[in-house]
């Protein structure tokens, strides 16, 4: 899997918007940006993927650099239940068999 | 959605005996599971790839006789910890694709494994 990199932790505050970094520069033209996040005790949740154009869901949403080397997960307004572990993954589509390499990921604490 | 059930939640064994933990995909068929190991506070470590009708493969590191992955259908993995140590409890996590689209993994829940 190709390489990325995201800080160890961030800080928000409750309802303001949250903006988490990931750099992955030797991405190849063929991999998704997948994003997941893992509550305390729970297996990783699904958050967005995408390819080149940003994207929303209900959950979130994701802005792709036009070069694709760093994306951005944009949590809109920030709650207490999104402190979670945000983990930024790149999957090669069609490859089914390839596994997910976690890196740290990125520790958000949510304030009151 | 896909979803994926894992089981059991927690589990407490004594040193020495054999813990299985059932990962299964609920609406939708994976011929390929991973199992991952999560110690506290620390990220999630890929242990095996759990191949459909095929042998699993291990990771460097991992043991495949203490670890042993069966694969039997398409919507069912299961992972035994054999002859269960302290050093082996851990937070077990599966997971599995859809095999299609843009390869999305769906995680089970976790099975913590305490080992006295």
């Amino acid at each position: 899997d190709a390489k990325t990199t995201q800080p160890n932790s961030m800080e928000s505050n409750e309802e303001e918007p949250v903006h988490l970094p990931c750099n992955h520069s030797t991405i190849s033209g063929t991999d998704y940006i997948h994003w997941y996040r893992q509550l305390p005790s729970q297996g990783p949740e699904y958050v967005i993927h995408g390819l080149t154009s940003n994207v929303n869901n209900r959950m979130a949403s994701l802005a792709i650099a036009e070069d694709r080397k760093s994306s951005t997960l944009i949590l809109h307004r920030a709650t207490l239940r999104d402190a979670a572990v945000y983990y930024c993954i790149l999957r090669d589509v069609g490859n089914y068999g390839q596994n997910f390499v976690f890196g740290p990921g990125t520790r958000l604490s949510v304030l009151p | 959605g896909a979803v994926v059930s894992q089981h059991p939640s927690r589990v407490i064994c004594k040193s020495g005996t054999s813990v299985k933990i059932e990962c299964r995909s609920l609406d939708f068929q994976a011929t390929t599971m991973f199992w991952y190991r999560q110690f506290p506070k620390q990220s999630l470590m890929l242990m095996a790839t759990s191949n459909e009708g095929s042998k699993a493969t291990y990771e460097q590191g991992v043991e495949k006789d203490k670890f042993l992955i069966n694969h039997a259908s398409l919507t069912l993995s299961t992972l035994t910890v054999t002859s269960a140590h302290p050093e082996d409890s851990s937070f077990y996590i599966c997971s599995a694709s859809r095999d299609s689209g843009a390869n999305v993994l769906t995680f089970g829940a976790g099975s913590r494994l305490t080992v006295l």
